[in-house]
């Protein structure tokens, strides 16, 4: 299976911050990712597919990057509704895999 | 709008059986592949299991590859997951999603159900 490390496990912001999280896959693949955010007692929501197209309805402050193995998640102005833990999927191949989260809490 | 309403957890001893549904609605279920996703209580995601929108292509995550079986009845716009020989480490909120055309990834989630496997 691919493994997915996201880096930070935590990350402390303020309001207005720009943040950045890194998810690394242990094998390459491509640009078959995704990134979810998740709130306390809800269910994830789809943000971003092949590592950097937006989904609808989402906010452009929120942006993808990378190939192959590195990948970005970037929030150019934190707000407060960001506040949340964000994953990070591969699906290149089956077993499909999350990264371990990355709790994004207020500073 | 896009609807996925599971049901079907509760509590159940170790070596139990449930059957987990997902009714959609808002979209032609048929056309569309889906899955389960499990989180469990404080931990992160977990790809369970996941069926084509014709039903004849089934894949398991091999923590429970022999034990859950995916189904689904395109006639009645119903995903299941059949739960058999639970163990503790199941215990579980359990997400079903739908898979957009062109890639694996999830871009509906139900509200989730919660299974928990305890004596």
């Amino acid at each position: 299976d691919i493994q997915m490390t996201q880096s930070p496990s935590t990350l402390s912001a303020s309001v207005g911050d720009r943040v950045t999280i890194t998810c690394r896959a242990s094998q390459s693949i491509s640009s078959w990712l995704a990134w979810y955010q998740q709130k306390p007692g809800k269910a994830p929501k789809f943000l971003i597919y092949k590592a950097s197209s937006l989904e609808s309805g989402v906010p452009s402050r929120f942006s993808g990057s990378g190939s192959g193995t590195e990948f970005t998640l970037t929030i150019s102005s934190l707000q407060p509704d960001d506040f949340a833990t964000y994953y990070c999927q591969q699906y290149k191949s089956y077993s499909l895999t999350f990264g371990q989260g990355t709790k994004v809490e207020i500073k | 709008e896009v609807q996925l309403v599971e049901s079907g957890g509760g509590l159940v001893q170790p070596g139990g059986s449930l059957r987990l549904s997902c009714a959609a609605s808002g979209f032609t279920f048929s056309n569309y592949a889906m899955s389960w996703v499990r989180q469990a209580p404080g931990k992160g995601l977990e790809w369970v299991s996941g069926i084509s929108g014709s039903g004849d292509s089934p894949y398991y995550a091999d923590s429970v590859k022999g034990r859950f079986t995916i189904s689904r009845d395109n006639s009645r716009n119903t995903l299941y997951l059949q739960l058999n020989s639970l163990r503790a480490e199941d215990t579980a909120v359990y997400y079903c999603a739908k898979i957009p055309v062109g890639g694996d990834c999830f871009d509906y989630w139900g509200q989730g159900t919660l299974v928990t496997v305890s004596s």
